[in-house]
């Protein structure tokens, strides 16, 4: 079974600063997907980024890039230039060949100006 | 817009009612979820659909009935909730079956509340 874990619950940053977030998983699967969703307050959950597990190379989009360490099951998502709409829930989701998305239990980022 | 339609929007209900919830996709995707987000609790994956049929089921209690009638539909029927069923209920589909590379697209969830 696939495992997320997320261990901070609120992480806070100021506006136009780098922040990152932690995640670390557990997977039994040898070919798996790893996700980054954000939730605004809409409650509408987001793709943010993914990564795929036999890519060495960590993804980025724009502002967003990983930092995907497989051998220590470690999938951290870095935010440069934090805006104000970047606050929201981030959550951390795993998927694997059996059409199940497991996810984290989030972190909370607040921007401040 | 994430393509994915869920409603009602707020919802609640008494111990002892039926009420269902729905969601709908245009997106032509052939695989959907229901999970249920608690407050500090990892967003918990319910029930899955591939091509219509339940490939998934996490061991949720009966109280809780899924029905997907076609690719587009999928429904949560419930009954004799319990006040800690009390949960944002999301909905979400995908291309699948089988694709684990594939975005999933959330709607905005059903708000909850048994009292």
């Amino acid at each position: 079974a696939q495992t997320v874990t997320q261990s901070q619950p609120e992480m806070s940053v100021q506006e136009a600063e780098t922040v990152t977030l932690s995640c670390t998983y557990d997977t039994s699967e040898s070919d798996y997907y790893l996700f980054w969703y954000k939730q605004p307050p809409s409650r509408q959950m987001i793709l943010v980024i993914r990564q795929e597990a036999y890519k060495q190379q960590n993804a980025t989009e724009n502002r967003f890039s990983v930092n995907f360490q497989k051998a220590a099951k470690s999938f951290s998502l870095k935010i440069s230039d934090s805006q104000l709409g970047d606050a929201a829930m981030y959550f951390c989701a795993c998927s694997d060949n059996t059409d199940k998305l497991i996810f984290g239990t989030g972190t909370r980022l607040q921007v401040f100006p | 817009e994430t393509g994915v339609t869920q409603t009602p929007r707020h919802l609640v209900m008494g111990m002892t009612n039926k009420k269902s919830l729905k969601c709908e996709q245009h997106l032509g995707h052939n695989a959907m979820y229901w999970y249920k987000q608690s407050a500090k609790k990892p967003l918990e994956l319910m029930f899955v659909y591939s091509l219509e049929e339940r490939v998934e089921n996490n061991s949720v209690p009966s109280r809780f009935s899924p029905e997907c009638p076609n690719s587009s539909h999928l429904f949560l029927h419930l009954h004799t909730l319990q006040p800690e069923d009390s949960a944002l209920y999301l909905c979400a589909s995908s291309q699948g079956p089988g694709l684990m590379n594939t975005e999933a697209f959330f709607g905005q969830g059903t708000r909850l509340t048994v009292v």
